[in-house]
């Protein structure tokens, strides 16, 4: 079964708004990444985390490693219709590197 | 730098056919990926290659699929005879492999849209 969950599975928002994204694994992770896939795309690498707690922000997204590791988020501040897409967390889930991504959480802005 | 790129874009064949995938990673990047991505889930690993070598291939349905990188830098996957399940986009993607324990930054190809009736 899928060992990496997103939640929630689409989210509306008007433009301005915030959005969360949340991802759940079932197992601790080393680290995690996180992509965006614009409609009709292909995924883009946005960031990784590593460190427990960890918090980093790139312009208005804010993207948080739990303290167990096992959990993170993804937070867009005012967002804007060109955060369109879906946003997809991944973590090394099984034994090696190899990637284990969640389901994604779809965003759509209504301007 | 020229980004990962892949062949075809799209293709449609009946169920039973064969079809081929060619990827070529970026210049210099050691791994290389091969995903499937079902419509509206997360893309799911296939196989994984560390130059001309499999490091994993545990979730590649190896009765029809198979995928080969023999010199290292290019790859090919195949599906033979394709089932109507198999309708997906097949992702390519690269990375360098610098050797840590993080898995590096995975850069993706355009993807080939495969629709199977």
């Amino acid at each position: 079964g899928q060992q990496v969950m997103q939640i929630p599975q689409y989210q509306h928002v008007q433009e301005g708004e915030d959005f969360t994204t949340y991802c759940n694994s079932s197992t601790t992770l080393s680290n995690i990444q996180w992509y965006k896939q614009r409609p009709g795309g292909h995924p883009v690498f946005l960031i990784q985390l590593v460190k427990s707690g960890e918090v980093k922000k790139q312009k208005r997204l804010t993207f948080q490693f739990g303290e167990a590791k096992k959990n993170s988020s993804l937070h867009i501040t005012a967002t804007q219709t060109t955060d369109v897409g879906t946003y997809f967390c991944a973590g090394p889930v099984n034994a090696g590197n190899m990637l284990t991504f969640g389901g994604g959480t779809r965003l759509m802005v209504k301007p | 730098e020229a980004g990962v790129a892949q062949s075809p874009r799209y293709k449609i064949i009946e169920k039973r056919q064969s079809v081929a995938f060619w990827c070529n990673p970026i210049s210099g990047h050691a791994t290389l990926y091969w995903y499937q991505q079902i419509l509206g889930q997360g893309p799911k690993l296939l196989i994984q290659f560390q130059n001309n070598g499999v490091v994993d291939d545990s979730q590649l349905p190896k009765d029809r699929f198979s995928a080969e990188r023999l010199k290292g830098v290019d790859s090919t996957l195949k599906i033979q005879p394709a089932k109507l399940e198999d309708s997906a986009v097949y992702l390519c993607a690269s990375s360098l492999n610098r050797g840590g324990r993080a898995p590096d930054t995975q850069y993706f190809g355009p993807g080939t849209r495969l629709t199977v009736l």
